[in-house]
């Protein structure tokens, strides 16, 4: 079975600091990995994916996530935050194979303050 | 990036009525889309699975009549909401992907409250 871990409920950081928002994951086969970003009251935004390829992914807004096979991890980071970076962060994975459903992690928030 | 819609934004009405929701992929053909409900502060349920011209795929414990789910054509997958009731209250989303399926991209959500 799919699975996806965001050990963190909320991440704090103060703005100009770097971020990391984790994420461990659980598939058979090779995985599909995806970040995705909530404002409140709003769909999910896409960020960023991993399919195959360089394990460093960089996506929008300066955002980056580390596809780590080993640790089965692919979490999600920035060198500098900002406060607009403020929202609620979801990893999903999906089996290798087209239309299937994305399983997502229970979402951590982040809080960057100024 | 790709562009999916949902009307309505927010609704509200009395328990006991049904509810349309439409999803609609704007500059992509979506062989797939999928309905998902999420509930305050926390993650995206998956409701159901739908492919274009065929009937959708529900999720163990999801109701299939009372979320009617059609997907008649590339670019329309509707929701309904049959004889809502409070406890349907909660924000729906759906998701769309094209025939390569790589990235599901989100409509920004319906909010229902039912009275």
């Amino acid at each position: 079975a799919q699975s996806v871990a965001q050990p963190e409920d909320q991440v704090n950081v103060a703005e100009g600091n770097p971020l990391t928002v984790k994420c461990t994951y659980s598939v058979s086969g090779n995985p599909y990995l995806f970040w995705y970003v909530q404002y409140p009251n709003r769909g999910l935004q896409f960020l960023l994916k991993y399919i195959t390829g360089d394990n460093l992914v960089k996506g929008s807004y300066g955002f980056e996530a580390e596809f780590n096979k080993s640790q089965t991890s692919f979490h999600l980071k920035k060198p500098s935050a900002l406060v607009s970076d403020s929202a609620l962060y979801f990893c999903a994975v999906r089996r290798n194979q087209a239309g299937t459903a994305l399983i997502f992690g229970k979402g951590t928030t982040l809080s960057v303050s100024s | 990036g790709a562009v999916v819609s949902q009307h309505p934004s927010r609704v509200i009405c009395k328990s006991g009525t049904s509810v349309k929701i439409e999803c609609r992929s704007l500059d992509f053909q979506a062989t797939t889309m999928f309905w998902y409900r999420q509930f305050p502060k926390k993650s995206l349920m998956l409701m159901a699975t739908s492919n274009e011209g065929s009937k959708a795929t529900y999720e163990q414990g999801v109701e299939k009549d009372k979320f009617l789910i059609n997907h008649a054509s590339l670019t329309l997958s509707t929701l309904t909401v049959t004889s809502a009731h409070p406890e349907d209250s909660s924000f729906y989303i759906c998701s769309a992907s094209g025939p390569m399926g790589e990235t599901q991209y989100f409509g920004p959500g319906t909010r229902l409250l039912v009275l």
